[in-house]
């Protein structure tokens, strides 16, 4: 059975900060990994999607990458600012077409 | 492009009452997820349709909860005689059928028990 697990599950830093967000799962049979952005009573944002195939996504400050051979995956803020404040959860799918699975999130707070 | 819209945004209910929330995914997807967020969790995964077709379950899916997406637009969620334990946020994604099968998430409909 799939687990994914966030670490930490909080993480507060300056504005301008440089941070990254841990990402773990359990079996490495996985099609793609996605990263989300969740604020406070809000649905999910999606942020990067990495494919099994693929090392590293990147999108203006943000750089996800995968290593699915040892069940991980970063997510990479570069210069933190306090917009950058909210949840940020990996979800993986196991197959094509179907479900995913999501860590518990950690929770970003960048002071001004 | 829209995105995916839910309805209502916040319901609140009492116990024993029945509920049905709707979810209307981007134009033109053909994969539509629902999903359940308690309080400080992830998301976990309800149910999946291709098209009108439910592909796939979940066991938190119980004899209560039914979902249909009636030619394969549009989908709803109803839980019937519902429990305290039911209290969450109900959240609707999709996806197109083509790489990289990206899900878009709505902003999801709070139910709160009474």
């Amino acid at each position: 059975k799939q687990e994914v697990t966030q670490i930490p599950a909080a993480l507060s830093v300056p504005e301008g900060e440089n941070l990254v967000l841990n990402c773990s799962f359990t079996d490495s049979a996985i099609y793609n990994l996605q990263w989300f952005r969740q604020d406070p009573g809000k649905g999910l944002t999606s942020l990067l999607l990495i494919q099994s195939s693929q090392r590293e996504q990147t999108s203006g400050r943000l750089n996800a990458s995968l290593d699915k051979s040892s069940g991980r995956s970063t997510l990479y803020i570069a210069a933190s600012q306090p917009g950058d404040s909210a949840t940020y959860l990996c979800a993986v799918r196991g197959n094509q077409g179907g479900k995913l699975i999501f860590g518990q999130g950690t929770e970003l707070s960048v002071k001004p | 492009d829209t995105g995916v819209s839910q309805d209502p945004r916040h319901k609140i209910t009492k116990r024993g009452q029945n509920v049905t929330f709707r979810c209307d995914p981007i134009s033109e997807h053909n994969r539509l997820y629902w999903y359940r967020q308690t309080l400080g969790q992830g998301p976990e995964f309800l149910t999946y349709f291709q098209n009108e077709a439910q592909l796939e379950k979940s066991r938190l899916l119980s004899d209560r909860f039914s979902a249909e997406r009636p030619k394969g637009s549009f989908s709803t969620l109803e839980i019937q005689r519902t429990e305290q334990g039911d209290s969450a946020m109900y959240l609707c994604a999709s996806s197109s059928g083509q790489e990289p099968l990206a899900q878009h998430f709505g902003d999801g409909t709070r139910l709160s028990i009474l």
